[in-house]
Parts: structure tokens; C-alpha cells; sequence
């Protein structure tokens, strides 16, 4: 089956400081996702990216396909980054057949 | 701002209840997903619905069984409920089936003691 790998499985920073979190996958990833979970259990969608790199505020996504890996730095990081970030890919199309990481939960202290 | 509304957010239950999760977007969505999130967070698709067709089913159990009444609507019901369904249960929705962005409810935490 497909494999998911997200690490670190957490990660502490100061505030301003920036992350890096990193996911790898164990097949080609045709549909490759960022998610963000709060600390009160909702999640959203952060950045879609199978490919190449991929900016958003303060997020900058970066995906090699050829070597099935992707990572989401986090720039300035702010108290409100606190969560956790999950890493989803599929090998095929279909939304609902996304493969999760388990997150890298991330904790900004001011 | 929340476009997928679940209920209840919270349910406590013992071993052997049925227990019914009911979801519903505001979006015009036509696909609908309800996910297990376990202890160690591992987010696992459970079902998935396209226009009231059932698409995806993940080799759940059957106790559990999804009910979809129109496109904006996916409950989950779970019938004689076990230890092990203790999870967060999240339903999510999407504009198609293979393409663009998954927007989640808030989630349904279930503990069955």
C-alpha cells in the first residue's frame, strides 16, 4: 500500500523563527496535499502540490516527484501555527483515496 | 468560516449502542467523505459519496453503514458500536471526485466505554 512518512513528529520554535516539514512516500504521487489541524480538531486544506514548488503567505511548498518527497516551510512562524501539519498523496485521482502522514505537530512559543 | 456542519461533536456510549453521525454541506459540493482519525492521528478514508452514489469503501466494518438523502447530506451510522470505534470521525466534502480542495467539518468524537 502507499506509505505516508512525515517528520519531524514534532517540532518546537520559537516565534519568527521558520520550520521545515518534511513528508515522503513510498509511490509517485499524482495528487500530493498540505493540510492544517488545529488544536481544536479542525482541518483545512493548506496547498496543493504534486509537483515543483508552490507559494502561499508564508507557506512555500516544494515537491521532487522523482524522488517522492515533499516539504512545507513555514516562514516567521506565529503562535497561531501551532497544530498540526498533515502530509496526503495519492498514486491516482480520487480525492477520497488520499493516503495521510500522521503530522508533524508543530508548537510556536512567544 | 464553517461549511460543513457535523453533529454531534461529542457522543460518550458503551459497547454494543448504535450511534448515528450526521453531516451536512452548504457548499453545492456533489462528493462527500467521512474519515476515521484514530489516537495517533492517522486520518483513514471510511467512505465516499458522489451524487448519492457510493464510491469508495474502504473495507470498514458493517457495523458501520453511510446514508446519503441528497448530496448535501452524509450521516454515518454504527451499529453495536465497539472499543475500538473510539476515534474522531470527520466528514468532509468537495466540488468533484478528482480534483480541487477537501473542506472538513469540525469532527464527531465518539468514546465507547
Amino acid at each position: 500500500g502507499q506509505q505516508v512518512q512525515q517528520s519531524p513528529a514534532s517540532l518546537v520554535l520559537q516565534e519568527g523563527e521558520n520550520a521545515e516539514l518534511q513528508c515522503n512516500f513510498s509511490s509517485t504521487a499524482t495528487q500530493l496535499q498540505w493540510f492544517y489541524q488545529s488544536p481544536g480538531g479542525s482541518l483545512v486544506s493548506l496547498l496543493s502540490n504534486p509537483s515543483g514548488t508552490k507559494h502561499t503567505g508564508r507557506l512555500t511548498s516544494t515537491t521532487v516527484t522523482k524522488e517522492r518527497r515533499s516539504s512545507l516551510h513555514i516562514s516567521s512562524s506565529q503562535t497561531t501555527d501551532s497544530g498540526t501539519y498533515l502530509c496526503a498523496m495519492n498514486r491516482g485521482s480520487a480525492l477520497g483515496r488520499l493516503h495521510f502522514g500522521a503530522g508533524t505537530q508543530l508548537i510556536v512559543i512567544p | 468560516e464553517t461549511a460543513v456542519f457535523q453533529t454531534p461533536n461529542y457522543h460518550v456510549t458503551q459497547v454494543g449502542n448504535e450511534v448515528s453521525f450526521n453531516c451536512k454541506q452548504t457548499l453545492g459540493h456533489d462528493t462527500m467523505y467521512w474519515y476515521k482519525q484514530d489516537s495517533k492521528k492517522l486520518l483513514k478514508i471510511m467512505f465516499s459519496y458522489n451524487n448519492k452514489q457510493l464510491i469508495v469503501n474502504e473495507t470498514v466494518p458493517r457495523r458501520f453503514s453511510p446514508q446519503s438523502s441528497d448530496k448535501a447530506h452524509l450521516n454515518l451510522r454504527i451499529k453495536s458500536v465497539e472499543p475500538e470505534d473510539s476515534a474522531v470521525y470527520l466528514c468532509a466534502s468537495s466540488w468533484g471526485q478528482n480534483t480541487g480542495q477537501l473542506y472538513f467539518g469540525e469532527g464527531s468524537k465518539l468514546t465507547v466505554l
